[in-house]
């Protein structure tokens, strides 16, 4: 696609449930990257992924928390028994990675309201 | 410890006065930098970047940022702000020799009429 699209755009759980939330990054794109924004927060960086190498998982808060990316494109990032501290909005970015510019491209972002 | 710090969470200035949002960080001498806003309910759009060469660059929207290796600094600027640069605005550091990059708290900025 041309840009990074991100899904569902809203989701509304209630505690305890499990959330999926999907990027689909701009093809040619070798790094992604899932970040957390909270209510008048910064990106809290959770999860990079770069080419076919061992993500890096140093900022996911808990185990409930995990990622995965298959086939070098799409991402899942998946939070088990959710908290009301998880609301917030959840980011994606990608760009070119290794000798690329560096620039990031940004989703619309998924909000994630728990309930 | 390793950082990217942005040491205002809120500023406010008048329309048609000059910015300047402060950018500190600690990964080597040589990162990329990145200032990034976020407008409200909109994604985040790179505003400009510094790799190498002149040390101050030109963004988009009238931004520009100057990078000072001796103070490990990356401030941004603009000489005259519009009502609409009211947004929240990032600075950001991919580490020398690496690849991820990581954001400062952000800068609140707020313009008043």
């Amino acid at each position: 696609g041309a840009g990074v699209s991100q899904s569902p755009s809203n989701k509304v759980t209630e505690k305890g449930k499990d959330v999926e939330l999907r990027c689909d990054p701009i093809s040619g794109h070798t790094a992604l990257y899932w970040y957390r924004q909270s209510l008048g927060q910064g990106l809290e960086f959770l999860i990079y992924f770069q080419g076919n190498s061992a993500p890096d998982k140093s900022g996911l808060p808990s185990d409930r928390f995990s990622a995965e990316r298959t086939g070098g494109s799409v991402s899942t990032l998946t939070i088990q028994r959710t908290q009301q501290e998880d609301s917030a909005v959840y980011l994606c970015a990608s760009s070119l990675g290794a000798g690329g510019s560096g620039e990031l491209f940004f989703g619309e972002g998924s909000r994630l309201t728990v309930l | 410890a390793q950082s990217v710090t942005q040491p205002d969470i809120h500023i406010t200035v008048s329309e048609g006065a000059s910015l300047e949002l402060r950018c500190n960080y600690s990964y080597g001498a040589t990162p990329y930098l990145f200032w990034y806003v976020q407008s409200p309910g909109q994604g985040l759009q790179l505003l400009l970047k510094y790799f190498s060469g002149d040390t101050l660059v030109q963004g988009i929207k009238g931004f520009e940022a100057e990078f000072k290796r001796s103070q490990s600094s990356f401030n941004l600027r603009k000489p005259s702000v519009h009502w609409s640069d009211a947004a929240e605005y990032f600075c950001a550091v991919v580490p020398e020799g690496g690849f991820k990059t990581i954001f400062g708290a952000g800068t609140r900025l707020f313009v008043k009429a």
